[in-house]
């Protein structure tokens, strides 16, 4: 079983639709990031979580350690969000990130 | 502020050969950490350098090596190419006072071994 899992792998909505992808992980960690991963294949840092909320523009995270659950919203989706969201977390002790295998997000206008 | 540049961006090798990929790192940064990403999956770490030392190492095989430089600017080097090396190379650098300072990627490099 991998360290961090995500759901759903794959998924497609209608521009202007709520949008949640999930992220579990089964190891103590320090830090939790969301990331986004385009065509191209280069790596944008959205947010960096280690309790609470964050929120930047129409991209929400939020982070429950008690449950190791973690989940991104987007609002008011935008073709221009489509790419690969992917989940990774620093382990508590240690210094690589874990990455979870990413959702692909295709937002139709 | 600058960000993290990898080089080459594309790279097509043969079996056997040895390929050598580039990453800066991002000014106040002094720590690297390389990634291989296989088509569909995730990213998997391959080592990390800290101060000119690998720090942490992954399930890589001795034939994956690197180096770092004074300047915390970094090398990837791959001995023996096989044809499963073929994937996206990320570099990412962060500092070592801990995952609170975040991290910033670079674009990747696409090896391709024929």
């Amino acid at each position: 079983k991998n360290e961090v899992e995500q759901s759903p792998q794959n998924l497609t909505a209608q521009e202007g639709e709520f949008i949640t992808i999930n992220c579990s992980y089964s190891v103590g960690i320090s830090a939790l990031h969301w990331l986004q991963q385009h065509p191209g294949g280069g790596i944008v840092s959205l947010f960096m979580l280690s309790s609470g909320k964050k929120k930047h523009g129409r991209l929400i995270a939020t982070i429950n350690i008690q449950e190791k659950h973690s989940s991104l919203h987007i609002t008011a989706s935008h073709p221009r969000d489509s790419a690969v969201y992917i989940c990774a977390v620093n382990r508590e002790y240690g210094n690589k990130l874990v990455f979870g295998a990413g959702t692909i997000l295709r937002v139709k206008s | 502020e600058t960000g993290v540049t990898q080089s080459p961006t594309h790279l097509i090798k043969t079996r056997g050969q040895q390929v050598t990929l580039r990453c800066s790192s991002q000014s106040g940064h002094n720590t690297v950490s390389w990634y291989q990403q296989a088509l569909g999956q995730g990213p998997q770490f391959i080592f990390q350098y800290y101060r000119e030392e690998e720090n942490g190492r992954g399930n890589f095989p001795p034939r994956f090596s690197g180096l770092q430089f004074p300047n915390y600017s970094s090398e990837l080097n791959v001995n023996a190419l096989e044809l499963d090396d073929s994937a996206l190379y990320l570099c990412a650098s962060s500092s070592l006072r801990g995952p609170r300072w975040g991290y910033t990627f670079g674009s990747g490099t696409r090896l391709t071994v024929v």
